[in-house]
């Protein structure tokens, strides 16, 4: 079965930038689905960032858009995502997901902690 | 489309009937909804999906429903694991979005 892990700094500086890699096992990232990533501020709900398809054409959250970019590596089967000019509100933990027939998430990494701070 | 759960917090035991609404700010076309379950420290997990089609693996004392604007997640009889956080999340329009959360507590 699909299994996805995160791995990334867990410390950026204010005004740096963020980047996480999620890596596929268990399955091809070029298998007809899209690839996602999620966050969630501490204590707070969860906010959908952006998403992927394996041809490399992606869609952002309009909140984001002007920020992030969403990668995909078909050759280490895994995408990643970049997020630029991070304050402490881009502070939370990050999830990527599979998105299932284009519609909801499943399964879902583990999450990774992130933390803006200088 | 904003997603609003309600109650924020529900405290009931265990064996008691659990009912979670989530209402969308306008109709989610083709009932695109799904409801996931957080437990703390775990990342979601994928309950229901089109609104009322159960994932694999999950038990069949929880049940979705509804169309529109309106949303239902139903557990039957509450288990002892069964205590969370829900979330609903809508993928009928861009951006996908996502319900604040229902926090499902013991009482």
């Amino acid at each position: 079965q699909v299994q996805l892990q995160e791995s990334g700094p867990g410390l950026v500086k204010p005004s740096g930038t963020l980047s996480l890699t999620c890596a596929v096992s268990g399955g091809s990232i070029s298998s007809g689905n899209w690839w996602s990533w999620v966050r969630q501020p501490p204590g707070k709900g969860l906010e959908w960032i952006g998403e992927i398809y394996h041809s490399g054409s992606p869609n952002y959250n309009p909140s984001l858009k002007s920020r992030v970019t969403i990668s995909v590596d078909k050759s280490n089967n895994q995408f990643s995502l970049r997020l630029s000019s991070v304050t402490a509100a881009d502070t939370a933990v990050y999830f990527c997901a599979r998105v299932r027939f284009g519609n909801w998430f499943d399964p879902w990494g583990q999450g990774t902690q992130v933390t803006v701070s200088s | 489309i904003v997603l609003t759960q309600s109650p924020a917090t529900l405290s009931l035991s265990p064996g008691d009937r659990a009912t979670l609404s989530c209402e969308a700010s306008r109709s989610v076309s083709g009932s695109f909804l799904a409801w996931y379950q957080q437990k703390p420290g775990l990342a979601p997990r994928l309950l229901i999906y089109d609104a009322s089609s159960r994932a694999t693996g999950i038990p069949d004392r929880f049940s979705g429903s509804g169309s529109g604007t309106d949303f239902t997640l139903t557990i039957s009889r509450l288990e002892p694991e069964d205590f969370a956080v829900y979330y609903c999340q809508q993928y009928g329009s861009s951006p996908r979005t996502f319900g604040q959360g229902t926090k499902l507590e013991i009482k």
